[in-house]
């Protein structure tokens, strides 16, 4: 049972312009969520994350938007560059004492095209 | 810092053979964690480790698969007997603990193991 669901597998997108991908997730005691990105023969590096209690993460270009009552989040990438070709991930945890434990998303693999 | 370190970077074995991977975690960090990759089910958790202790070991598959943490510099996940099934990418991941968790993990490079 996939609690972090990233329905598009793959999404291509015009270089310059806004990159949207989105994750969903069914667990509501998550409260912490974060997107990773891979390139291909290296691990996920993290990118950016979003605590429940806000519902907008900004970091340069790249910005998470979190609607709990859809308990739905999106990564926006703007301008979308060549090297934003990627896999991402999208995670989601609970905030405990001594809980690091993340759940994955099945990821989306992002293309730019030139 | 050199990163988490995985060993070996591509393992190719047949059928019914030992596999044994192996982890170097970031100095310092607290947790360590094992994932295995696949198109179907994304990135899995298979175990993970607080201070050389299993703390969460409901993501291994099977009894064929086992995991150890000797000292905070070493880890190993082995697979006894492998199938093709198996055959993935395992990632290897660290991280620092945080009082209320930062949920933000470091990963080594993976190993792809395929089983023939």
């Amino acid at each position: 049972d996939q609690q972090v669901k990233q329905n598009s597998p793959s999404l291509s997108v015009q270089e310059g312009r806004i990159s949207i991908l989105n994750c969903d997730y069914t667990n509501s005691m998550f409260d912490y969520f974060l997107w990773y990105k891979k390139y291909p023969a290296e691990g996920p590096t993290f990118l950016i994350s979003i605590s429940s209690i806000k519902d907008k993460n900004e970091d340069g270009r790249f910005t998470v938007f979190l609607n709990k009552s859809a308990k739905h989040l999106s990564l926006h990438i703007v301008p979308s560059q060549p090297g934003d070709s990627a896999v991402y991930f999208c995670a989601a945890t609970t905030l405990y004492f001594g809980n690091e434990k993340l759940t994955f998303g099945t990821g989306t693999r992002l293309t730019i095209i030139p | 810092d050199a990163g988490v370190i995985q060993s070996p970077r591509h393992e190719v074995t047949e059928m019914g053979q030992e596999v044994t991977l192996r982890c170097k975690p970031i100095s310092g960090h607290d947790y360590l964690f094992w994932y295995r990759q696949t198109m179907m089910r994304g990135l899995e958790l298979l175990i993970y480790f607080n201070n050389n202790v299993p703390i969460d070991d409901s993501g291994m598959p099977e009894d064929r698969f086992s995991a150890k943490m000797p000292n905070a510099s070493f880890s190993t996940l082995k697979i006894q007997p492998s199938e093709p099934r198996d055959s993935a990418v395992y990632f290897c991941a660290s991280s620092r603990a945080g009082a209320s968790g930062s949920g933000k993990q470091f990963f080594g490079p993976g190993t792809r193991l395929t089983v023939l």
